[in-house]
């Protein structure tokens, strides 16, 4: 079954322990996204990678680091977490043939981090 | 400025009745795409519906289908014959360009409850 893959699905941790959220998808994506979720915002990205050792800042970069070392991986890794990233977080992948029309993203099932 | 509004924090629908969630976008790009996604209570990000700039005819897709309105920049999403599986948060969202790995840019989404 094509899916993308999030663990853990619930995390609840405190300030300054260091973390990371894996994602992983099983369609050979080149494209992985990282998002986070708050109420009022929707979703909103954090860093996406294009491919193997690419990656790039999204529009809410600080306080994460992501790595792509190999192409089904894209883990998310809080260093410092803060209690201003308790969120739900969201791996996303798709295509990157740009001769399709559209890229639907799949979306990984979440997980909910509370940083006390 | 947002690039993507949506008015309705929340709205409530008759069951079987019809029901539209309203979106409007900003951009000044020709070529992007529109998605709608439902998010139900367990948290999952569930593909609904999309429509691309070019397309000339409004995407349908079951009981959903998008009122796209071009020059008006709204993309509305009707769901008809409501159920009660409809009760969700609904998040319109847009990608700008067909360019390989383009982010997806959300509303802040739109809580949808159906009475029966």
């Amino acid at each position: 079954e094509a899916q993308v893959t999030q663990n853990p699905r619930y995390l609840i941790t405190v300030t300054g322990k260091k973390l990371t959220v894996t994602c992983s998808q099983n369609m050979n994506h080149e494209y992985m996204s990282w998002y986070r979720q708050d109420p009022g915002l929707g979703l909103r990205q954090i860093y996406y990678s294009m491919n193997v050792e690419v990656t790039d800042k999204g529009d809410v970069p600080e306080g994460y680091k992501v790595s792509r070392k190999e192409k089904r991986n894209f883990p998310l890794i809080l260093e410092s977490p803060s209690p201003n990233q308790t969120s739900l977080y969201f791996c996303a992948s798709s295509s990157g043939l740009a001769e399709l029309p559209w890229n639907e993203q799949f979306f990984g099932p979440g997980t909910r981090l509370t940083v006390l | 400025a947002q690039k993507i509004t949506q008015t309705q924090p929340g709205m409530f629908v008759q069951e079987k009745e019809a029901v539209t969630l309203d979106c409007t976008y900003d951009t000044s790009d020709p070529s992007y795409g529109l998605f709608w996604y439902k998010q139900p209570s367990s948290g999952e990000m569930i593909f609904l519906i999309y429509q691309g700039s070019y397309d000339q005819q409004n995407a349908t897709e079951g009981r959903y289908s998008l009122n796209f309105q071009k020059a008006r920049k709204s993309a509305n999403l009707v769901i008809s014959a409501s159920q009660l599986g409809d009760s969700a948060m609904y998040f319109c969202a847009m990608r700008e360009g067909w360019g390989y790995g383009n982010k997806l840019v959300f509303g802040a989404g739109t809580i949808l409850r159906v009475k029966s």
